[in-house]
């Protein structure tokens, strides 16, 4: 059964514009670390927010938000003031409990495209 | 060099060949990894290492060979590959390992071509 689910395989927003993009999520286990990476076209996966599941506060990095809803299993990416260079393709990840072993699991991604 | 380091960029080999991708990482973690991304797939988890140690090894076919001589340093030796391997090689590497709160940061990948 599939982990992540990003039900949106490409969205557009225009420059300045807020979007959101969706993940679901399917685990069992108590502890876990939810993750959202960047991958432009030259393909090189890049970070940009982390929400723990113990976390009672939604996550924040600069234009980046996470909007976590525990008990729907979302947790959905918000991007604020859009810019053109936020085009690329958004994976949303998660990790489980120690038992669970090392992997992140990818959902699909969504490739968001910002027209100006 | 700062964050995580791959080379080559780009790799166009045979089936025949014998070739190897080099992954280091600059930020003194502990563990790293190799993940496969192949076109309208999800990314695959291939290898962990943990303190240099094997500690994951996800099914992957032994034309896929894992090699971490440092905490710095993993390589991906490949012989023999399909064509059905052409994809994208990223190296990852995180802090501890082990715990969920751990996160990964990536390399700029090697975009392999087998024909």
């Amino acid at each position: 059964a599939q982990k992540i689910t990003q039900t949106q395989p490409g969205m557009f927003v225009q420059e300045k514009e807020a979007v959101t993009l969706d993940c679901t999520y399917d685990t069992s286990d108590q502890s876990y670390g939810l993750f959202w990476y960047k991958q432009p076209s030259s393909g090189e996966m890049i970070f940009l927010i982390y929400q723990g599941s113990y976390d009672e506060q939604n996550a924040t990095e600069g234009r980046y938000s996470l909007n976590f809803q525990k008990a729907r299993k979302s947790a959905n990416l918000v991007i604020s003031a859009s810019q053109l260079g936020d085009s690329a393709m958004y994976f949303c990840a998660m990790r489980e409990g120690a038992y669970s072993g090392y992997a992140l699991n990818f959902g699909k991604g969504t490739s968001l495209l910002v027209t100006p | 060099e700062t964050g995580v380091t791959q080379t080559p960029r780009h790799l166009v080999m045979g089936m025949t060949n014998k070739k190897s991708l080099k992954c280091e990482q600059h930020l003194g973690h502990n563990a790293m990894y190799w993940y496969k991304q192949s076109a309208k797939k999800p990314l695959e988890l291939m290898f962990v290492y943990s303190l240099e140690e094997r500690v994951e090894n996800n099914s992957v076919p032994s034309r896929f060979s894992p090699e971490c001589p440092n905490s710095s340093h993993l390589f991906l030796h490949l012989h023999t590959l399909q064509p059905e391997d052409s994809a994208l090689y990223l190296c990852a590497s995180s802090p501890q390992g082990l715990v969920s709160t751990d996160t990964q940061y990536f390399g700029p990948g090697t975009r392999l071509t087998v024909l």
